[in-house]
């Protein structure tokens, strides 16, 4: 069974709309985390969250606003939408926000603005 | 600031072959020190970790790492590749607390028979 679910797989979305990315995770961890993948560019850390807060925001634009209504929950989500927001977004979890933690990544969703 | 180079975008190896896959880093202190591996379609799985302390590090699946502070590599090495190890497969290390990892841009490997 999946460790940490990510809904959707996949999405499609218009530009200027916006969408709401979800992640649970079931591992009993206390931090966790969104890191997005585009084309050509290595895979880029976005926030950390330990238990429900803020830790780090990497993300320069505040139309992306994570959303963590539950210790094991942390959505993604991301206002007018742009075509250069395509990429896979995965979400991650680790027992701790340490730099010696463990890091568990979901299976991504896909997202594809057009 | 931590960096992560992989040198080679893609590697190609026949089955049965050995692979090495090369990674370079930039850290200042400690570097904990991660590959991961992801296959078409899927999210990153860990193959091993680095801690301090012994420089070789065995991971799943017959992967091991040796870790190199003089020369900040950490090189993956299998020695004996199997067509279910065609992947990407990326480096990281372990930024400061509460920020992630930092990941290079991986490398492609194709198997062939």
């Amino acid at each position: 069974d999946p460790k940490i679910i990510q809904k959707p797989k996949y999405l499609v979305a218009v530009t200027g709309s916006e969408k709401i990315l979800i992640c649970e995770q079931y591992l009993g961890h206390n931090a966790m985390y969104w890191y997005r993948q585009s084309a050509k560019k290595p895979l880029e850390f976005m926030f950390s969250y330990s238990y429900q807060k803020l830790m780090d925001n990497q993300t320069a634009s505040s139309r992306f606003q994570p959303q963590s209504s539950k210790k094991n929950h942390l959505d993604l989500q991301i206002t007018a939408l742009k075509p250069d927001d395509s990429a896979t977004y995965f979400c991650a979890s680790s027992q701790d926000p340490g730099t010696d933690s463990d890091y568990t990544f979901g299976s991504g969703t896909r997202l594809l603005v057009i | 600031a931590q960096s992560v180079t992989q040198p080679d975008a893609r590697v190609t190896v026949s089955e049965g072959a050995s692979l090495q896959l090369r990674c370079k880093y930039s850290y200042f202190g400690t570097p904990y020190l991660f590959w991961y591996v992801q296959y078409p379609r899927q999210g990153l799985q860990l193959l091993l970790k680095y801690y301090p302390g012994d420089p070789v590090v065995q991971g799943v699946n017959g992967f091991e790492a040796e870790f190199s502070k003089s020369n900040s590599s950490f090189h993956l090495r299998k020695a004996s590749v199997h067509w279910s190890d065609w992947a990407v497969y990326f480096c990281a290390v372990s930024k400061y607390y509460a920020q992630g990892l930092t990941f290079g841009l991986g490398t492609r490997v194709s198997v062939f028979p």
